[in-house]
């Protein structure tokens, strides 16, 4: 089946750093997806994107669609503690009816 | 407020035992999905069902089962066959099967612990 690799896996920066994660895969998407996991709770929707090249960005979020469909990158500005979880991309393909998801980026913000 | 909830958040299973996790959705949405989490290993999808009375397996169906008699339930039933179920389980619904929008809503999971 299709596969995303996420990276980076884990990353531990200071508040007020920027951070940079994204995701690649061989085949092509209609849809990139960013969630954000809390500790012990489910995943929430951050960003959606449905054109190539395309450009959104969601307070101090910014995500972009790839313009080869295969890629996709999620930026954080100005991080703050409440930022710290669990950051993951997915793309869909029209009609499959299921979402393919990347292991994650682990993100930890020291005061 | 409408939204996905899922129960027991929380649930101990003896080894052998079936057990069966309760998710519900007042969204009137017509997808539905379960996932499992595992630490590292991101989400792996188990079943999912586009409408009612239909289900497909997903990337790791064995030893799970699954029912959709109504728009608003999805319960998945770990079974005795599945060798490793100790894990966090997510349930998720869409308005429309993901693959046209992709969005995801999800509920607040359910934490399996075999002793």
């Amino acid at each position: 089946g299709q596969q995303l690799n996420q990276s980076p896996q884990s990353m531990f920066i200071q508040e007020g750093e920027d951070v940079s994660m994204n995701c690649t895969s061989s085949s092509i998407f209609n849809t990139w997806l960013w969630y954000k996991q809390d500790p012990g709770e489910g995943p929430v929707l951050l960003i959606a994107l449905y054109k190539a090249g395309e450009l959104t960005s969601n307070g101090r979020l910014t995500a972009q669609f790839g313009i080869t469909r295969k890629d996709s990158f999620l930026n954080i500005s100005a991080s703050i503690p409440s930022d710290v979880g669990i950051y993951f991309c997915a793309g869909a393909v029209f009609n499959a009816g299921k979402s393919t998801f990347g292991d994650g980026t682990t993100l930890t913000v020291k005061p | 407020d409408g939204g996905i909830t899922q129960s027991p958040k929380y649930l101990f299973r003896k080894e052998g035992q079936n057990v069966t996790l309760s998710c519900e959705q007042n969204l009137n949405h017509d997808a539905m999905y379960w996932y499992r989490q595992d630490p590292g290993q991101g989400l792996r999808l188990i079943y999912y069902s586009q409408i009612v009375n239909d289900f497909q397996k997903g990337d790791i169906a064995e030893g799970y089962s699954v029912s959709r008699e109504k728009k608003e339930s999805f319960p998945l039933t770990v079974t005795s066959a599945q060798k490793n179920p100790t894990a966090f389980y997510l349930c998720a619904s869409s308005k429309i099967p993901t693959g046209n929008t992709g969005e995801l809503f999800f509920g607040e999971g359910s934490r399996l612990t075999v002793l």
